[in-house]
């Protein structure tokens, strides 16, 4: 199967600071990314998407920002609270196969 | 959001046994859904693409034979893992699209599959 990557990096923050999280995507074909975040041993839920013909995009406390010519896509998450701790990732869609593809993830873990 | 209710959500069996796994989209249509296996502190690797109607589309490497796909309907897809292995002890995740496009994929809470 399909993956970018194997085991997670860690990004540690404090609670009330704003977490910036980055993800390299694969296809420079891909059209339509979606931020996951999964709690331990659930499905991904959606956060925030954006097309390629944006390089932003805000939702309530989050900010997706894309940036098509290096093929990196952040997170932003403001006002950091313990409820976020989770494991993130970004996914692509697009080209000719209309495949959802995952990122390697990372694991958010937010200080009291 | 939509709903996609994947069922059971644990199971044990035996090896040699099969088990089949069931993904649901409660109050939308689905056109495509996505099979995924995920292990410990590892992303979602796809397994495979279904569209209703159509075969299945299965990523390299996974085995056609021994994880069965079947997309019946709009709303139903099942995977059926055959004559399961310890190795074959996952974490399985499925997921479904309402449409192409710019549309969001909305997942099942998992199925955490032991062989033993």
């Amino acid at each position: 199967g399909e993956s970018v990557g194997l085991h997670l990096p860690t990004l540690s923050v404090q609670e009330g600071d704003n977490s910036i999280i980055n993800c390299a995507y694969s296809n420079s074909a891909s059209d339509y990314f979606i931020w996951y975040k999964q709690e331990s041993g659930k499905g991904p839920q959606f956060i925030i998407d954006i097309r390629s013909n944006m390089d932003k995009r805000q939702g309530q406390r989050v900010t997706v920002l894309l940036n098509k010519t290096v093929k990196h896509l952040s997170l932003q998450i403001a006002a950091t609270q313990p409820g976020d701790s989770a494991v993130y990732f970004c996914a692509e869609i697009g080209g000719a196969t209309n495949k959802l593809i995952f990122g390697t993830g990372t694991l958010l873990a937010v200080q009291p | 959001g939509a709903v996609v209710s994947q069922h059971p959500s644990w199971v044990i069996c035996k090896s040699g046994t099969s088990v089949k796994i069931e993904c649901r989209s409660l109050d939308f249509q689905a056109t495509t859904m996505f099979w995924y296996r995920q292990f410990p502190k590892q992303s979602l690797m796809l397994m495979a693409t279904s569209n209703e109607g159509s075969k299945a589309t299965y990523e390299q490497g996974v085995e056609k034979d021994k994880f069965l796909i079947n997309h019946a309907s709009l709303t139903l897809s099942t995977l059926t893992v055959t004559s399961a292995h310890p190795e074959d002890s996952s974490f399985y995740i499925c997921s479904a699209r309402k449409t192409g496009g710019y549309t969001e994929a909305f997942f099942g809470q998992g199925t955490r599959l032991t062989v033993v």
